[in-house]
């Protein structure tokens, strides 16, 4: 099964600052990968998603995935303490079977 | 838009009940999934559907059971709680295998 890890598992930076989430899969052929943000006592949602190696732009977020080296990264740009959650990264092998979630980074952006 | 609604929002068990959650979604969505959420940890699949009446095992799956009676509603059952413990169970659903939306969570303590 597809191995998704994450790091740093916590991480503070303050605002206007950029943040930079990493996260590294075991399955270079994985067909998509999604980031999602979850707030305290609510469900993930889902913010950003790419499939093709480079990177993919959306406001103040930027993902970079290169397949060869198993690695994608989500930075966001201009970190607001609203921007504080839980972000999670999601990887759906390339099977047509369920996405698989690593642990997740807890970001902090104080003001 | 849509929502995905899971009921109860909190559920107290007990040791060796059987505990049944339920997600019930309205975007006609043909793929749920059941996750499971321990404090510091990602998601871990228990279950997921592709259709009606069909059923696929996730990583987690025993001590679990599914059901899928209709193309909206998707129930977990645990079947034999253990004592002290302590998890959030997410039910999300998707068109195909991307776009994931996730519900608000079922909060379990068992006593």
């Amino acid at each position: 099964q597809e191995k998704v890890q994450q790091s740093p598992e916590s991480l503070i930076v303050p605002e206007g600052a950029m943040s930079s989430l990493n996260c590294t899969f075991s399955n270079s052929a994985s067909q998509s990968i999604w980031w999602y943000q979850q707030h305290p006592g609510k469900g993930p949602e889902a913010l950003i998603s790419i499939f093709s190696n480079g990177n993919k732009k959306e406001g103040r977020l930027t993902v970079y995935l290169n397949r060869a080296s198993l690695h994608v990264s989500l930075h966001i740009r201009d970190s607001q303490p609203s921007d504080s959650a839980v972000y999670l990264c999601a990887v759906s092998p390339n099977n047509n079977n369920a996405p698989r979630f690593g642990a997740g980074t807890k970001l902090s952006v104080k003001p | 838009g849509g929502i995905i609604t899971q009921t109860p929002k909190f559920l107290i068990g007990q040791e060796g009940q059987k505990l049944t959650l339920k997600c019930q979604q309205n975007f006609n969505h043909d793929t749920m999934y059941w996750y499971r959420q321990d404090s510091g940890k990602g998601l871990r699949l228990i279950y997921y559907s592709i259709t009606e009446n069909d059923l696929q095992k996730g990583d987690l799956s025993e001590g679990y059971d599914a059901s899928r009676e209709k193309k909206s509603s998707f129930s977990l059952t645990v079947t034999s709680a253990q004592k002290n413990e302590m998890a959030v169970f997410l039910c999300a659903s998707s068109a195909g295998f991307s776009d994931y939306t996730f519900g608000s969570g079922t909060r379990l303590l068992v006593i």
